[in-house]
């Protein structure tokens, strides 16, 4: 399984697109990066994955980078609700890193 | 996406007691796993709940510690053993469901043992 690197924190301007880095250097050629995202006092919530081209859905865009090492979540327009952490994930089966604590700022 | 009902939300155990934790999935699932989340940490796989045999234990976890049984698709049990204070943290379970993106992750049961 995949160990995957992230800043521990980083604060974003509400409106302002965040942009969340992960090294993910380890990973196989067959696994798909997932990113979750935990708001207090709650389970995590899925957001988005891909595998090696860039995705987007209602939640965020997802780059993963040509030589797979490394992917960044981008929140376009953030909001005071998306203040959370964040978590890459590479891996068939969950290990969950430190993720990024994000704090979006008013 | 798949519904979780996870039991109980949170409970406060006496040390040497053991705590039974319940999830139950709305429909069948393929994948269950069990998490621990000390506080102010990041999740701990604790094992994946195999339907029909033993649960697979990540390195640390003991089946004596943490007993799991998996009886169907849509349920399962984590059982704290022997609790002691370093127990004390939120347990969630997570269900991968066919067809679905993503893992679901139940809300968790936070355990405060005394």
């Amino acid at each position: 399984d995949a160990k995957t690197t992230q800043p521990p924190s980083m604060d974003c301007a509400e409106g302002r697109a965040a942009n969340l880095p992960c090294n993910h250097s380890t990973i196989s050629g067959n696994e798909y990066v997932y990113w979750y995202r935990q708001i207090h006092s709650q389970g995590p919530q899925y957001i988005i994955h891909g595998l090696k081209n860039n995705e987007t859905n209602e939640m965020a865009s997802l780059i993963i980078t040509e030589d797979r090492k490394s992917s960044t979540l981008i929140l376009p327009h953030a909001t005071l609700r998306d203040t959370a952490v964040y978590y890459c994930i590479g891996a068939y089966k969950y290990i969950f890193g430190t993720g990024t604590r994000l704090k979006v700022l008013a | 996406s798949a519904v979780i009902s996870q039991k109980p939300s949170r409970d406060i155990c006496q040390r040497g007691t053991s705590l039974t934790i319940q999830c139950q999935v709305d429909s069948q699932v393929t994948m269950m796993f069990w998490y621990r989340q000390q506080p102010g940490q990041s999740l701990t796989l604790i094992a994946t709940a195999n339907q029909g045999s033993e649960a697979t234990y990540e390195s640390g976890f003991v089946i004596d510690k943490f007993p799991i049984s998996r009886p169907n698709l849509t349920f399962s049990t984590l059982t704290v053993s022997n609790m002691s204070p370093e127990d004390s943290s939120i347990y969630l379970c997570s269900v991968g469901v066919p067809g679905q993106y993503g893992y679901t992750f139940g809300s968790g049961t936070r355990l405060t043992v005394v």
